[in-house]
């Protein structure tokens, strides 16, 4: 069966600091990835996802970036945090050419100070 | 213009009673999907219900149903005999067209079911 594993659980990182947030899948190949942004009270916003190594579309500007640097992992990134990067970060995964359904990690919660 | 609207923020229920959690989408777009996420207060999203826009049966899966009504563009989730286990922040979903950057989420009903 397939899993997807997404560390640290939660964060705490002061403002200007880098990030590295890290999500791999077991159980699958050529899994399509997904990186997603829950601020409080809100809904899920797409802000990357990968069809294959090295291939990143980012959906929206911002000061993170993503990187896929072997077919099952997916890292979010970001040079110098702000404030308004605080929020609730899921990886996802689905099948290869699919969308649906979207496996979710169990996210991280990242505090910028 | 807002495509996908759950306007119920929060929603209490009697366990063992069904519950309707409301959601309305927007699209122009002749093939897509809605779905239904559940998200426990420990943070992960866990995969419920799928409804694509040619199904002619509304879609069930145990005690969860979707209300699919084409016509007024609205996808609702029904839980039936609800459990104290079922309260949850519900996310409805919806996708347009086959990528994934059409993907789009509501912004949740926060369900609470009272014993």
């Amino acid at each position: 069966s397939q899993t997807i594993h997404q560390w640290p659980a939660t964060l705490v990182q002061p403002v200007g600091s880098p990030l590295s947030l890290e999500c791999t899948v077991e159980g699958t190949s050529n899994p399509n990835l997904y990186w997603y942004r829950q601020a409080a009270g809100r809904g899920l916003q797409l802000l990357f996802y990968s069809v294959g190594i090295g291939q990143i579309s980012s959906e929206v500007p911002q000061n993170l970036s993503a990187s896929r640097p072997q077919d099952r992992q997916f890292i979010l990134s970001s040079k110098k945090l702000l404030l308004s990067d605080s929020g609730f970060y899921l990886c996802a995964w689905s099948h290869k050419g699919r969308v649906l359904p979207l496996h979710f990690g169990n996210g991280t919660r990242l505090t910028v100070t | 213009a807002q495509k996908i609207t759950q306007t119920q923020p929060g929603m209490f229920v009697q366990e063992k009673e069904a519950v309707t959690l409301d959601c309305t989408y927007d699209t122009s777009d002749p093939s897509y999907g809605l779905f239904w996420y559940k998200q426990p207060s420990s943070g992960e999203m866990i995969f419920l219900i799928y409804q694509g826009s040619y199904d002619q049966q509304n879609a069930t899966e145990g005690r969860y149903s979707l209300n699919f009504q084409k016509a007024r563009k609205s996808a609702n989730l029904v839980i039936s005999a609800s459990q104290l286990g079922d309260s949850a922040m519900y996310f409805c979903a919806m996708r347009e067209g086959g990528s994934a950057r059409q993907l789009t989420f509501g912004s949740g009903t926060q369900l609470t079911v009272l014993p």
